[in-house]
């Protein structure tokens, strides 16, 4: 059974950047197949989808944030990140780590961590 | 960007009731719909995809149908665990875009 945990700081400083990581267990990134991504959801709101990885280390952003965002992958240790520069208060929200394949389709999710950005 | 237009945005029924979910394109996306059902503090869990096909382990109460810009999800008999939030999303091109979620409340 696939799972996935985010981890990192649950607050951020206005202009700094954002860090997170997941962590993979029970399944290995490095085996190829499937797309990891970075979803987050504003309080209260819906889904926002950031970006995914693959293991050879190729992205794709949402153009809404692809000047701030950066997916990167450490296959030695079965985790992703993401980096999300200049936050704002609009950076507030939960973040969600998750696996897609060839369809990109979220069948497993890390259960969410709140970033709240504030001085 | 595929806008994507989820209706109604809170539905409330009750225990037993059919509840459809509509959620409409900005333009065709033939049948790369998926559906996921959120509860409180929890993650999103996938419960149909290719607008019509039901994740392994969901229940058949579920049901999905539509292709190009207009689908449904049928909960067919709604029971006490399926009180949640619903999001559609559309994988038929890039950025992926979910709709904004239909509520499903206790009436």
């Amino acid at each position: 059974q696939v799972q996935l945990q985010e981890s990192g700081p649950g607050l951020v400083k206005p202009s700094q950047t954002l860090s997170l990581t997941c962590t993979v267990s029970g399944g290995s990134i490095s085996s190829g197949g499937y797309y990891w991504s970075w979803i987050r959801q504003h309080p209260g709101k819906g889904l926002e989808w950031i970006g995914y990885i693959y293991y050879s280390g190729s992205t794709y952003y949402n153009p809404s944030l692809k000047s701030r965002v950066t997916i990167s992958v450490d296959t030695s240790k079965n985790q992703f990140s993401l980096k999300l520069s200049s936050v704002t208060a609009a950076d507030t929200a939960v973040y969600y780590c998750a696996r897609s394949g060839e369809m990109a389709i979220f069948d497993y999710w890390g259960q969410g961590t709140l970033v709240t950005v504030s001085s | 960007v595929i806008w994507m237009t989820q209706s109604p945005s809170l539905l409330s029924a009750s225990t037993g009731d059919r509840v459809i979910i509509s959620c409409r394109m900005s333009q065709g996306i033939s049948s790369y719909l998926a559906w996921y059902q959120q509860k409180p503090g929890k993650a999103p869990e996938l419960l149909i995809y290719a607008a019509s096909t039901l994740q392994s382990g969901v229940p058949s109460r579920f049901s999905g149908s539509g292709s190009g810009t207009d689908f449904t999800l049928t909960i067919s008999c709604l029971q006490s665990e399926d009180f949640a939030t619903y999001y559609c999303q559309q994988y038929y091109s890039f950025p992926l875009t979910f709709g904004g979620g239909t509520k499903v409340e206790i009436k």
